[in-house]
């Protein structure tokens, strides 16, 4: 067990919806990450958070935007979503923001219908 | 274009029988080097950051080495449970910091 936990773990939802996908990083991580998995693209890097602020930026559509609470916990909200959203979205978090190793979550394994 | 290569894309082994997996990176500069380790339907676990060439550092029966422009898992007398697919990542220098990763090595050991 990372430490990582990611909510939920599984979610159907139809073309054109919105969902919102939930993560709470180790206890005392400050960076979170989110990723996306599918089999033809591979693990794609989307963005990460750094005590409350964006640090990193990738490959995150306009549809997609996420923030980091006071908390701590991150929340990934996709909208209008495609059938080609379908995939693994994976948080990780880290106790650093710059170059330190990460530690990922279980995943939420989105299915759009 | 910045970009991370792994090869092979799959490799089976015999138990025992020691082989490498390589990743090759082209990137415009280089924060550090990961590598980490995926079982099926799970999260990737972390493994490795390499941050300079000529670094190695090793865990049980996995060494990771870097050089400029690529890296290599060493994987000395594997066994079954070694069976998973390995990914590489790279942390980019430039102001956003962006992470790439590879798309892998699914490894397979034969008992």
């Amino acid at each position: 067990d990372s430490g990582v936990t990611q909510t939920p773990k599984h979610l159907i939802t139809a073309t054109g919806q919105r969902v919102t996908l939930r993560c709470s990083p180790r206890s005392g991580d400050l960076s979170v990450y989110w990723y996306q998995q599918s089999l033809d693209q591979g693990l794609q890097f989307l963005i990460q958070y750094y005590n409350g602020e964006e640090r990193a930026k990738g490959n995150i559509l306009e549809r997609f935007s996420a923030q980091q609470f006071p908390d701590l916990h991150s929340e990934l909200n996709l909208s209008s979503l495609e059938l080609g959203d379908s995939a693994l979205y994976f948080c990780a978090s880290s106790p650093g923001g710059g170059n330190t190793e990460a530690f990922f979550g279980q995943g939420t394994r989105l299915t759009v219908v | 274009e910045d970009q991370v290569t792994q090869s092979p894309e799959a490799l089976r082994l015999q138990e025992g029988e020691s082989s490498s997996l390589n990743c090759s990176y082209t990137v415009s500069g280089l924060r550090g080097l990961f590598w980490y380790r995926q079982d099926p339907g799970k999260g990737p676990e972390f493994l490795f950051t390499l941050y300079s060439a000529g670094e190695e550092k090793e865990k049980e029966r996995l060494k990771a080495t870097l050089t400029k422009k690529e890296s290599f898992l060493h994987i000395t007398a594997p066994k079954p449970e070694d069976s998973a697919t390995y990914l590489c990542a790279v942390r980019l220098k430039r102001s956003a910091s962006k992470i790439i990763f590879g798309s892998g090595t699914r490894l397979s050991i034969r008992p």
